[in-house]
């Protein structure tokens, strides 16, 4: 059973706009929720992460908003840049036990 | 800090050989796990372990494949009798004692001739 679905799984975006990723979760005991952020040829990279104590956490251009009730969380970019094209995995865990996302493979059009 | 090192970064191997990957946790954490991708795909969980235990190996093939996270030392993926189906990119992760972020090492990228 997929414990973290994700979705698109691909996405073009024009340079400028806002690029919105989705993922949902079963597991209500889930506590802690990162994005990692994946170029090709190398590791995962942590981008931002939330705890469900919080509707939403912003850095820079980057924000999670996190919808408790739905089980639903979210990753929004503004200002989308050709740099940004990567493949995004949002994540899922309790304690050290975590649940990866399929991804999301990201092209930002200039 | 060096943060999640892997080692070797490439490795080629023939049909029926071994292949062996090491990972050394970043400083302070106590908790390794091993992801598989393949091109295109996401990561495929294999194996969760602490020092000198496996947690959990749901992802794991039953043959040919084992892990282990000594007392002293790396973490190691083993893979025994490679086949080309086993080429792929190998990541390890670790987090600390209590969870926290997971941090990921920059793979090592198998081939098997």
């Amino acid at each position: 059973q997929q414990q973290v679905k994700q979705s698109p799984q691909s996405l073009i975006v024009q340079k400028g706009g806002i690029s919105i990723i989705n993922c949902a979760y079963e597991n209500t005991a889930f506590d802690y929720f990162p994005w990692y952020q994946q170029f090709p040829g190398k590791g995962p990279a942590l981008l931002i992460a939330i705890r469900p104590d919080v509707s939403e956490k912003k850095e820079g251009r980057f924000t999670i908003s996190f919808n408790k009730s739905a089980k639903q969380f979210s990753l929004h970019i503004m200002d989308s840049q050709p740099g940004d094209s990567a493949t995004y995995f949002c994540a899922a865990s309790k304690g050290n036990q975590f649940y990866f996302g399929t991804g999301t493979s990201l092209t930002v059009i200039p | 800090n060096a943060g999640v090192m892997q080692n070797p970064r490439h490795l080629v191997r023939r049909r029926g050989q071994e292949a062996r990957l090491r990972c050394s946790p970043m400083k302070g954490h106590s908790h390794v796990y091993w992801y598989r991708q393949l091109p295109e795909e996401g990561l495929k969980f294999m194996v969760y372990l602490q020092k000198e235990n496996i947690i959990d190996e749901s992802g794991m093939p039953k043959e040919r494949f084992s892990a282990e996270f000594p007392k002293e030392g790396p973490s190691i993926l083993r893979i025994q009798q490679v086949v080309r189906g086993d080429s792929a990119a190998y990541f390890c992760a670790s987090s600390g004692p209590t969870g926290g972020p997971v941090l990921f090492g920059p793979g090592t990228r198998l081939t098997v001739l």
